[in-house]
């Protein structure tokens, strides 16, 4: 099963709104990332906050991390169409190799013009 | 950033037939390779890791005679798929590791689009 589980699945708002993305995890981190994925095309790196951090900004992007209860929120403000795309958390494997990632199950966000 | 890229982009099959997808690393030394699956509207599933010069390590469940993986060299992994069927029929997305980058950062290549007929 998936180490991270996101909600909502699927978020619509319209351009100039916030957009806010929500990760679970099961098991303790050093590390989450986020990574972005336009239809059809690989990922993109967003941003990695580690578990000593509580809050990472980088642009127009917000990542909160609450490991008490193994969280993360990824905010995107002041939303643009550009950025209708699909966003997965992943966090280390457990077990695995520090380098191996296990990828949320997604939100879809779609920005409307 | 770091560049990956993947060839090719998508490729349609018969079924029975063998298909060869390339993943490298343009502007840096991948230590480590990962190749993933992903079927539409899902989340990414590792098949398996690719450490250079070593044989991979495939994730339960992924056939390592169906699903060939070669890193000959620090910027090249190939994944070969063998007599495939419908089903194999996914997005395969390779992504790249190397020391440079922050621990567990990777790279991910543009995918390429497996159609099996």
């Amino acid at each position: 099963s998936q180490q991270g589980e996101e909600d909502p699945q699927a978020l619509s708002i319209q351009e100039g709104e916030n957009a806010t993305m929500n990760c679970s995890y099961k098991t303790s981190i050093n590390n989450l990332q986020w990574y972005r994925q336009n239809s059809g095309r690989g990922l993109v790196h967003l941003i990695l906050i580690r578990s000593n951090e509580r809050e990472k900004h980088s642009g127009r992007l917000r990542v909160t991390l609450d490991t008490s209860k193994k969280s993360s929120s990824l905010l995107i403000t002041a939303s643009r169409a550009a950025d209708t795309a699909s966003y997965f958390c992943a966090t280390p494997r457990w077990g695995g190799s520090a380098r191996q990632l296990t990828f949320g199950s997604g939100t879809q966000l779609t920005v409307l013009p | 950033g770091a560049v990956v890229s993947q060839h090719p982009s998508w490729v349609i099959c018969k079924s029975g037939t063998s298909v060869k997808i390339e993943c490298r690393s343009l502007d840096f030394q991948a230590t480590t390779m990962f190749w993933y699956r992903q079927f539409p509207k899902q989340s990414l599933m590792l098949m398996a890791t690719s450490n250079e010069g070593s044989k991979a390590t495939y994730e339960q469940g992924v056939e390592k005679d169906k699903f060939l993986i070669n890193h000959a060299s620090l910027t090249l992994s190939t994944l070969t798929v063998t007599s495939a069927h419908p089903e194999d029929s996914s997005f395969y997305i390779c992504s790249a590791w190397t020391s440079g980058t922050e621990t567990d950062t990777q790279y991910f290549g543009p995918g390429t689009r497996l159609t099996v007929l």
